[in-house]
């Protein structure tokens, strides 16, 4: 099946930095990337959708400065979350999706990251 | 706006007992409709879907549901489960040719042996 990776799977911060977390489909090309945050014991809530070489399209409530998505190709995605605080430590989850699979998304293994 | 109910939080099962993880959702569209599956520190695997078609869904690891429209659920359904079958499950529904899925809150299946 389609593999979806994501880099780093963990990473801690201090508050006021930027973390950059990075979305690769490996065996397919990915027209349409997702990005879900999951806080614990909650469900996904999407945050942003990209189409590679497109801007994204940020769900409501979700600052598009804060949360930088970039999907400059058809095998990687990043989202770069900009001077992060506390309340963003979470569980940050891509999907994708491929031309031929317009019906299904494969998701990556998820970032957890927590900001001190 | 479509959304989604996962009544059950938790679902505690004895091993080779069946099980039933149950779903509603609300929609004035038509939907397609997904069971994912999360085990602990992972992304999520797609159990099976229901597009279109036999209201019954068969799916991996042993798993089906069933489409009712008129009661608006999609349960979960596993006449026998297995140890490893431990995991967080989601219920997600997506608009009739959308990308964008709602997911459910999740319900935690804990297999004890």
């Amino acid at each position: 099946g389609a593999v979806v990776s994501q880099h780093p799977s963990r990473v801690i911060c201090k508050s006021g930095t930027s973390v950059k977390i990075e979305c690769r489909s490996l065996d397919f090309q990915a027209t349409t990337m997702f990005w879900y945050r999951q806080f614990p014991k909650q469900s996904l809530m999407l945050m942003a959708t990209s189409n590679e070489g497109s801007k994204a399209t940020y769900e409501q409530g979700v600052e598009k400065d804060k949360f930088l998505i970039n999907h400059a190709s058809l095998t990687l995605s990043t989202l770069t979350v900009t001077s992060a605080h506390p309340e963003d430590s979470s569980f940050y989850i891509c999907s994708a999706r491929g031309q031929s699979t317009w019906n299904e998304q494969f998701f990556g293994p998820g970032t957890r990251l927590t900001v001190l | 706006a479509q959304s989604v109910t996962q009544l059950d939080s938790q679902v505690p099962v004895f091993e080779e007992a069946p099980v039933e993880l149950r779903c509603n959702y609300s929609s004035s569209v038509s939907v397609y409709l997904f069971w994912y599956v999360q085990y602990p520190n992972q992304g999520l695997q797609l159990l099976l879907k229901y597009l279109s078609g036999s209201t019954l869904v068969k799916g991996i690891n042993g798993f089906e549901a069933e489409f009712n429209k008129s009661q608006t659920s999609f349960h979960l359904r596993k006449p026998s489960v297995h140890i490893s079958d431990t995991a967080e499950y989601f219920c997600a529904v997506s608009r009739y040719n959308t990308d964008k899925l709602i997911f459910g809150t999740g319900t935690r299946l804990q297999v004890f042996p």
